[in-house]
């Protein structure tokens, strides 16, 4: 069944620490987006891309990086991961169209 | 860039009240409008859209309303269900034809409605 999938669900990490939160989407679609939903439910746009090898950044700050090597992958990497980043981060796989298809999430936990 | 702005934050109605949510947005070229209901612990969903070239958009109890040369528009709910308890997300857009998209969505809407 086609659909967006994030990996791992839940991380907890320690300070310093490098991660990298996995995206797959098997729609096909050129343009992904990744947001980063804090507690109080708003979302961010930190990362998007209009295809293979097309990363921009997003409205709000992030010391993350992406890349976008194949279609169907959309890997968001922190070098060096701090208390501040925690929080829920959300890929989205963008249809022609506009419409979003949203994964699972990632609730990440830096202590 | 696109600002998005939401309200209410927060929202309580009766089950069968109707529930309005507002959204203003900034950047004219914007022509995509979509809504997203997010359930706890899971997901954005979304729920109903509406583009520039009309003005109001139902489908069963929900619809949107468009006012472009206010730039604001409202996500209606009429007879609302316990099961309708959720956030709500308003988001804008330019086309997909326009070679420049970026979805920007508002701070949310959480809708409580009680038995």
């Amino acid at each position: 069944e086609a659909d967006i999938y994030q990996t791992p669900r839940y991380l907890v990490i320690g300070t310093g620490k490098k991660i990298t939160l996995e995206c797959s989407q098997t729609m096909g679609h050129d343009k992904m987006y990744w947001y980063q939903q804090d507690p109080g439910m708003e979302l961010h746009l930190i990362h998007y891309s209009y295809g293979v090898n097309s990363t921009e950044k997003g409205d709000l700050s992030s010391e993350s990086t992406v890349s976008r090597i194949r279609t169907e992958h959309f890997p968001l990497t922190l070098e060096s991961a701090r208390p501040s980043h925690t929080s829920q981060y959300l890929c989205a796989s963008i249809e022609g169209t506009m419409k979003a298809f949203f994964g699972q999430g990632t609730r990440l936990t830096v202590v | 860039g696109e600002n998005v702005e939401q309200h209410p934050s927060t929202l309580s109605v009766q089950e069968g009240d109707s529930a309005v949510i507002k959204c203003t947005y900034s950047d004219s070229a914007s022509n995509y409008f979509p809504w997203y209901k997010q359930e706890l612990g899971k997901r954005p969903q979304l729920i109903i859209d509406i583009r520039s070239n009309v003005g109001e958009k139902k489908d069963q109890r929900i619809a949107v309303t468009l006012n472009k040369t206010a730039k604001h528009f409202s996500l209606h709910i009429t007879e609302t269900q316990p099961e309708d308890s959720a956030v709500y997300f308003c988001a804008a857009s330019r086309d997909w034809n326009t070679g420049f998209q970026k979805l920007v969505f508002g701070t949310g809407t959480r809708l409580l409605v009680s038995p």
